[in-house]
């Protein structure tokens, strides 16, 4: 069955610290790549996104994320974490062509410690 | 602005109950989702609406309706709900569905639904 994958259910790691965080897929063809996250008690925000063109796409707070095509990943990284980066993060994709239709990851909880 | 907005931000409910959940966006987007998410969970798609109509029912129970009253609003109307139907209820919008490239998903804050 076609799918994403996050590899990591719960990371702990120090402020400071590099985090990267995995996201595979199983579709085939062309995809539209997102991650998003989720802080304590918020909403669904975008971090960034993957449509075409360069590979490595930036997001806000620092976050950044490489396609890699063949390898059917889409891992997001950031040099140095913070506190205020505790949060859920979901990978997500949409087969082109499948309109409306964003499949999740499971999602990684990311603690971060003072 | 990306902004959604939900109401109410948090809802308890008994079984035998009649509610809704509003959803409002003013983004001129013309694509709106309802999704349900479980603690810790991914959220998970209950239906589209596109262009005010039905698009997608992801097979959720009837007791579950949806509602594209017009562009900007979109209510679920909750009826005879089970505890399990307890989450948080999230609604999304995105841009144009009739466009060739993929429309982001724009999230509100959700409704957290406590069934008793």
């Amino acid at each position: 069955a076609q799918s994403v994958s996050q590899h990591n259910h719960h990371v702990i790691l120090s402020e400071a610290a590099s985090l990267e965080l995995g996201c595979n897929y199983s579709y085939g063809g062309t995809v539209n790549l997102f991650w998003y996250v989720q802080y304590p008690g918020q909403h669904l925000q975008l971090l960034l996104k993957y449509f075409s063109g360069d590979p490595l796409v930036k997001g806000i707070k620092g976050f950044e994320a490489e396609f890699i095509k063949s390898k059917f990943s889409f891992n997001l990284r950031k040099p140095s974490v913070q506190w205020s980066d505790t949060a859920e993060y979901f990978c997500a994709v949409n087969p082109s062509g499948n309109d409306y239709k964003l499949s999740f990851g499971a999602g990684t909880t990311v603690t971060v410690r003072a | 602005d990306t902004e959604v907005t939900q109401t109410p931000k948090h809802l308890v409910m008994g079984m035998t109950n009649k509610k809704s959940l509003k959803c409002e966006q003013h983004m001129g987007h013309r694509a709106m989702y309802w999704y349900k998410q479980k603690a810790k969970k991914p959220p998970e798609l209950m239906f589209v609406y596109s262009y005010e109509k039905l698009s997608i029912n992801e097979s959720v129970p009837s007791r579950f309706s949806p509602e594209c009253p017009n562009s900007s609003l979109l209510n679920l109307h909750l009826h005879a709900l089970q505890p399990e139907d307890s989450a948080l209820y999230l609604c999304a919008s995105s841009q144009d569905p009739t466009s060739e490239q993929t429309d982001t998903q724009y999230f509100g804050p959700g409704t957290r639904l406590t069934v008793l």
